[in-house]
């Protein structure tokens, strides 16, 4: 089955600069790598997702990058602003039908002022 | 996507007893799951709440210990039974909406501790 390997565990940044988040996976049948921002008492929120058709998918300060060759894929915030502390899931699936996501392990995103 | 509600968001319960917890969905959706996030871990998938019939297990996750309903469309429990202090978690509903691939939205999560 799949497994989805996450780093770092835990991030600390200064306010403005960027964060990188990576994910590994290991099904190569995977096609379909959420994101979601887990906030306390706010629930896991998706916040950008890419498919394999593409290598790069941005939203405003937000952007995930995908190697299907390496099977791994990257969150990258910049301008970090402390509201964006949180923590960061990766997930992986097969796009096919509806397919079961795996998650990864999280990474803890702390921005100071 | 939909607005997924649970309650109660945190409880704390006496080893032994059981408490059920309720997800609402304010719109249809195809699927609702219930995910476990133990302390400092990831989402584990516990089951998928099937409407009108028996929910589907992940290994090692049995009906006895998370009995699951799902009478409608838009509303499902999870009860843990004969809680111990391991049950302690967050537990997530969540639901997929067929059409909309593969993405899954999530309830803000029911933080349990078990004494």
């Amino acid at each position: 089955g799949e497994n989805v390997e996450q780093h770092p565990s835990t991030l600390s940044v200064q306010e403005g600069d960027s964060a990188v988040i990576k994910c590994t996976y290991s099904d190569s049948a995977s096609n379909y790598f959420p994101w979601y921002k887990q906030e306390l008492g706010k629930g896991s929120q998706l916040i950008i997702d890419i498919r394999s058709n593409v290598g790069e998918k941005k939203d405003q300060r937000i952007a995930v990058t995908l190697n299907k060759t390496a099977k791994h894929f990257s969150l990258h915030i910049t301008e970090t602003q402390p509201e964006d502390s949180a923590v960061y899931f990766c997930a992986a699936s097969r796009d096919t039908g509806f397919q079961k996501l795996v998650f990864g392990t999280g990474t803890r995103l702390l921005v100071s002022p | 996507s939909a607005v997924i509600s649970q309650k109660p968001s945190r409880d704390i319960c006496q080893r032994g007893t059981s408490l059920t917890i309720q997800c609402q969905v304010d719109s249809q959706v195809t699927m609702m799951f219930w995910y476990r996030q133990q302390p400092g871990q990831s989402l584990t998938l516990i089951a998928t709440a099937n409407q009108g019939s028996e929910a589907t297990y992940e290994s090692g996750f049995v009906i006895d210990k998370f009995p699951i309903s799902r009478p409608n469309l838009t509303f499902s429990t999870l009860t843990v039974s004969n809680m111990s202090p391991e049950d302690s978690s967050i537990y997530l509903c969540s639901g997929h909406r067929s059409g909309s691939q593969n993405e899954q939205f999530f309830g803000p999560g029911t933080r349990l501790t078990v004494l």
